[in-house]
């Protein structure tokens, strides 16, 4: 199985500021098709989670352009460009290349 | 609407069967492939089990493989994953959620992600 990782685990932001978030393959998630098998979810507080990136950096519909995706192979990185205080809750990266399909452990986001 | 309504958690004993389902709404069943999600009190997502549109293909996590089941029903715009020999570490709560294609996996195939989460459905799996 493939083994994901994020950091860090809590990330306290200010509104306003950019934050940052990181995540880990044990594998490359780079297909040979020239597609990396990297998604995105927030899960805000007391709800089920949302899809906001696929394809490591390709934005799903109705999220905010604040929100980015980049990264290739093994690391990844969500930018919130300016957070806001709806942003709030925990972020999970998820692989796609194999199955059985596997998530990070979480990062979660609150307000300083 | 776009809707994924789960029904049938509840509270049972280890060794025990369970049936979830999953009614969907708003949109053509047959054209998407599903998943199963849980996630256990205060914990992270664990994936289950997925189903491509037509049942055609089927996967399970190591941990519920030969014990869990998922199946759908076109006909009656459902899910279901059915639960036997339950654990004490089933518990949790089970999302229905929806894959932005027809296959739930197969290799190098487009993948937009996992676009539409119904609200769960718990499982507390106790003595």
């Amino acid at each position: 199985d493939i083994l994901m990782t994020q950091s860090p685990l809590s990330l306290p932001v200010t509104p306003g500021e950019p934050a940052s978030i990181s995540c880990r393959s044990n594998q490359s998630l780079l297909h040979s098709n020239g597609y990396n098998y990297l998604d995105w979810y927030l899960q805000k507080p007391g709800q089920s989670p949302q899809l906001l990136i696929y394809f490591s950096s390709s934005r799903a519909s109705g999220v905010p352009d604040r929100f980015s995706g980049s990264g290739s192979g093994t690391d990844f990185t969500l930018k919130i460009s300016r957070v806001e205080a709806e942003d709030v809750g925990v972020y999970y990266c998820m692989q796609a290349l194999q199955t059985p399909l596997t998530f990070g452990p979480g990062t979660k986001v609150d307000m300083k | 609407e776009v809707q994924l309504v789960e029904s049938g958690g509840g509270l049972v004993q280890p060794g025990r069967s369970l049936r979830l389902s999953c009614a969907a709404s708003g949109f053509t069943f047959d054209d998407y492939a599903f998943h199963w999600v849980r996630q256990p009190p205060g914990k992270g997502l664990e994936w289950v089990s997925g189903i491509d549109w037509n049942s055609g293909g089927v996967g399970y996590a190591d941990s519920v493989k030969g014990r869990f089941t998922i199946s759908r029903d076109g006909a009656k715009n459902s899910l279901y994953l059915q639960m036997n020999r339950l654990r004490v570490e089933d518990t949790a709560l089970y999302y229905c959620v929806r894959d932005t294609g027809p296959y739930y996996f197969i290799s190098g195939i487009v993948h937009y992600g996992m676009d539409v989460w119904g609200q769960g459905t718990t499982v507390i799996v106790s003595s």
